[in-house]
This record gives structure tokens, C-alpha cells and sequence, in this order.
């Protein structure tokens, strides 16, 4: 599987927006890109996946451009419960394993 | 629904000593699976299942066993225990697949002496 990186942290402020880039330049053309977040003491809680362009839900947009060597988690106004770790994946089209790397220590302030 | 339980919450073992982390789901999920997380580092995937009757290893699976008889339950069972064993492990379950969301218990920290 392709191996991701992401920076190791970020600071932001209330009702900014944050954008978490992920570079995964081996990707393979099956492979999809799926984030995590993950709270102290708290098992990892998905946040979105996508394979190419756009992908919004309720919570966050995944931005992956043409070449799908990276992608962007963006995160709408956070607030201070955004305060976590985030986790960017690729996942074997069709499997189930998930690789997880040190992931991106979001701080949010007042 | 529960979702993905897991017990017990925190357990200390003296080396040597051999225990049995319990996971179970609600959600009729095809897939299990075990991780562990050491301080600052992510997850490390160490056994699955994709079902009933079939288990197979992940990234760190010396030292541990697992077996899969029903599809609600996935206990992960340390043999004989080890400090290099402390960790936070966690169970996660989902669709089997390629279904990428999946649903993770809230983790068991266990501390060998």
C-alpha cells in the first residue's frame, strides 16, 4: 500500500478553516483515500473517504486532485472539539486493512 | 445498538502471564479486527477476520491469538504476556468488502510488569 505523509501538527483558531494535506505518491489506481480522527483515550472515528475530485459530507471536504499523489482534508470553521488527531489512509479498493501512520496533531485555540 | 464493545477497560499482568481481550458487535459486521497503539505512534494492525471461521495475520501478530466463532465476537488472547505488550489495543469492525468505515471500540490499556 502506498505510504502516506502528513504534517506531524497544526495550530488553528476558533472558526478558521483547516486544510490537512496528505501526500501518498505511490498510490495505486484501486486504492481509495480515507481519513480518521481520533480523540484521547478514544478509538479512531471515520471521518470521510474519496477516490477523485470532491467528496463533501456533513463534517469535512476531501479534495484529490487529477493526479491523485495527494489530497486535502478540509475542515469548515472548527472549533476547539476539533482538537485531535488526524489520520490520512490509503485503502486497497475492495479490502479492508487500514494503515495507519503518525498522523497530524490539530490544536484548535480560542 | 452498542456498536463495538470491549473488555476489560484497563488490566495489569505480570510478564509471563496470559489473558483474553474481549470484542464484540452488534452490527452483524462481516469484518473484525485488532490494533494496537503505542504512546504517540499509530495504529498497528496486529490480526483479522473477514468472517466466521477465518482469521489472518496483520503487521504485528507474534504473541498473539485470536479466533473467530461467531460473527459478534473476536476475543484477541495474549499468551504469555510481555512488556514490550503495553499498549492501548483496540478492536474495530465493518462490512467486509472494501467498506472503509470502520467502527472502533473505545480500547483496552493494558500495562505488563
Amino acid at each position: 500500500l502506498a505510504k502516506t505523509t502528513q504534517p506531524i501538527s497544526m495550530d488553528s483558531y476558533e472558526g478558521q478553516e483547516v486544510n490537512i494535506t496528505c501526500s501518498h505518491n505511490n498510490i495505486a489506481t484501486n486504492d481509495y483515500i480515507t481519513w480518521y480522527q481520533q480523540f484521547p483515550s478514544q478509538g479512531p472515528r471515520f471521518i470521510i473517504q474519496g477516490y477523485k475530485t470532491k467528496v463533501t459530507n456533513e463534517v469535512a471536504s476531501l479534495f484529490i486532485p487529477a493526479d491523485r499523489k495527494s489530497s486535502t482534508l478540509s475542515l469548515p470553521r472548527v472549533s476547539l472539539s476539533d482538537t485531535a488527531v488526524y489520520y490520512c489512509l490509503v485503502v486497497a479498493g475492495g479490502g479492508n486493512k487500514l494503515t495507519f501512520g503518525t498522523g497530524t496533531q490539530l490544536k484548535v485555540e480560542l | 445498538n452498542a456498536g463495538v464493545t470491549q473488555t476489560p477497560k484497563f488490566q495489569v499482568l505480570k510478564t509471563g502471564q496470559s489473558m483474553t481481550l474481549q470484542c464484540a458487535q452488534d452490527m452483524n459486521h462481516e469484518y473484525m479486527s485488532w490494533y494496537r497503539q503505542d504512546p504517540g505512534m499509530g495504529l498497528r494492525l496486529i490480526h483479522y477476520s473477514v468472517g466466521a471461521g477465518i482469521t489472518d495475520q496483520g503487521e504485528v501478530p507474534n504473541g498473539y491469538n485470536v479466533s473467530r466463532s461467531t460473527t459478534e465476537d473476536f476475543p484477541l488472547r495474549l499468551l504469555s504476556a510481555a512488556p514490550s505488550q503495553t499498549s492501548v489495543y483496540f478492536c474495530a469492525s465493518s462490512l467486509a468488502g472494501g467498506s472503509y468505515e470502520q467502527f472502533f471500540g473505545p480500547g483496552t490499556r493494558l500495562t505488563v510488569l
